[in-house]
């Protein structure tokens, strides 16, 4: 049972170009979401999060939306550079523990100069 | 802030075999979390510890996973009697939660390959 998915496995944009990567939930109880990016052999990197409370977050090229009614979020990176190429996997979490995280399948993004 | 410090990177064993990760979280915080990725997958939780004690364990750790966390300080997480299914990428976090939020930070993770 996913319940976090990402549709998308990969995604190829040209550089200074809008990236738009998407993510749907089943789980109605989470309430916070997160996106991390990951290059090859290290960990995943915190970008960005969203509360429930809220339908917009925005930290310089990084935006993210959620939709609540349909249960999907999505995150913006205006514009893009050839190093934002990376791995990027959508998370949510719900208020017992906000660090026990439910991972997407990840997407891979791939800016071109 | 040195970051969350796991080894070894990588660890190659054979079947049967027993392995232990250690994991060194950023020194003042107080949740540690140990997460398990495969090819293609998100990482999956496994458990997580509020200074020493074990809050939580997933239904995928199986009785041959044990964690431990002496004195809250580093964890290790020990496999028992290895199967080909436990190779996998092991990543350790850790935080510092506010109320309404959390922030984990991962370490580079430990590479295993059952043979």
């Amino acid at each position: 049972d996913q319940q976090v998915k990402q549709n998308s496995p990969s995604l190829s944009v040209q550089e200074g170009r809008i990236s738009i990567l998407n993510c749907d939930y089943t789980n109605s109880m989470f309430d916070y979401f997160l996106w991390y990016k990951k290059y090859p052999a290290e960990g995943p990197t915190f970008l960005i999060s969203i509360s429930s409370i809220k339908d917009k977050n925005e930290d310089g090229r990084f935006t993210v939306f959620l939709n609540k009614s349909a249960k999907h979020l999505s995150l913006h990176i205006v514009p893009s550079q050839p190093g934002d190429s990376a791995v990027y996997f959508c998370a949510a979490s719900g208020r017992t523990s906000y660090g026990k995280l439910t991972f997407g399948q990840g997407t891979i993004l791939t800016v071109h100069p | 802030d040195t970051g969350v410090s796991q080894n070894p990177r990588h660890k190659i064993t054979k079947r049967g075999q027993n392995v232990t990760f250690r994991c060194d979280p950023i020194s003042e915080h107080n949740r540690l979390y140990w997460y398990r990725q495969t090819l293609g997958q998100g990482p999956e939780f496994l458990t997580y510890f509020q200074n020493e004690a074990q809050l939580e364990k997933s239904r995928l750790l199986s009785d041959r996973f044990s964690a431990e966390r002496p004195k809250g300080s580093f964890s290790t997480l020990e496999i028992q009697r290895t199967e080909q299914g436990d190779s996998a990428m092991y990543l350790c976090a850790s935080s510092r939660p506010t109320a309404t939020n959390e922030k984990l930070f991962f370490g580079s993770g430990t590479q295993l390959s059952v043979l």
